[in-house]
């Protein structure tokens, strides 16, 4: 079955680092890949997404590109900020699947120091 | 502004008590989802519904029950019969057809056996 394999955490960066978090999945055909962002005490947020291979998907500095060949999908920010702490969770949805099939990894927390 | 409402945030229960989480939206979204979350775990998700007056069992459906008599409102109950009920619980929504594949997540009750 589907699947989603999380760098694990928990990750602490200094204010400014360059951040990247690591997401491979196993699936048929092509999925689409998400990221979502648990802040402390919140549900999830959409944070990106991309629905095809090569597609990147950008939002609040956070990038990740769709990588079919290597079945990954890593997020990357250039330069965190305390404000960025949180739990990030890497998701698939199978091809012509409804969100009813989406797979989660096991999230990976991240906490920035000033 | 529209949204997914979840209340309680915090409930503490004794073993043997049935618990009923509520969850409203407001985003004229068809489909109603409930998830499990568990410390360093991903998302699991317990039941789901599509339409009104109909509901499919997730993958831990064990232990809990639902009902979805109103498009808005997809209430979750925890039964006595779940065995290890201490969690954080998300509702979530979605438009349903095609390329609807993204969720929308209210902020979560944390429920607490004693």
């Amino acid at each position: 079955g589907d699947s989603v394999t999380q760098m694990e955490g928990p990750v602490t960066l200094s204010e400014e680092a360059f951040l990247t978090i690591n997401c491979t999945y196993t699936a048929t055909g092509y999925p689409s890949l998400f990221w979502y962002v648990q802040y402390p005490g919140e549900g999830l947020q959409l944070l990106l997404k991309a629905t095809k291979a090569d597609d990147k998907g950008s939002n609040k500095g956070f990038e990740a590109t769709y990588r079919k060949e290597t079945t990954s999908f890593h997020l990357e920010k250039g330069s965190v900020q305390v404000s960025d702490s949180a739990v990030y969770f890497c998701a698939l949805m199978a091809p012509r699947g409804s969100a009813r099939q989406l797979t989660f990894g096991s999230g990976t927390q991240l906490t920035v120091l000033p | 502004d529209g949204g997914i409402t979840q209340s309680p945030k915090y409930l503490f229960r004794k073993e043997g008590q049935n618990v009923t989480l509520s969850c409203e939206q407001n985003l004229n979204h068809d489909a109603m989802y409930w998830y499990r979350q568990d410390p360093g775990q991903g998302l699991r998700l317990i039941y789901y519904s599509q339409i009104v007056n109909d509901f499919q069992k997730g993958d831990i459906a064990e232990g809990y029950s639902v009902s979805r008599e109103k498009k808005e409102s997809f209430p979750l109950t925890v039964t006595s019969a779940q065995k290890n009920p201490t969690a954080f619980y998300l509702c979530a929504s979605s438009a349903t057809g095609t390329g609807a594949n993204v969720l929308t997540f209210g902020a979560g009750s944390r429920l607490t056996v004693l």
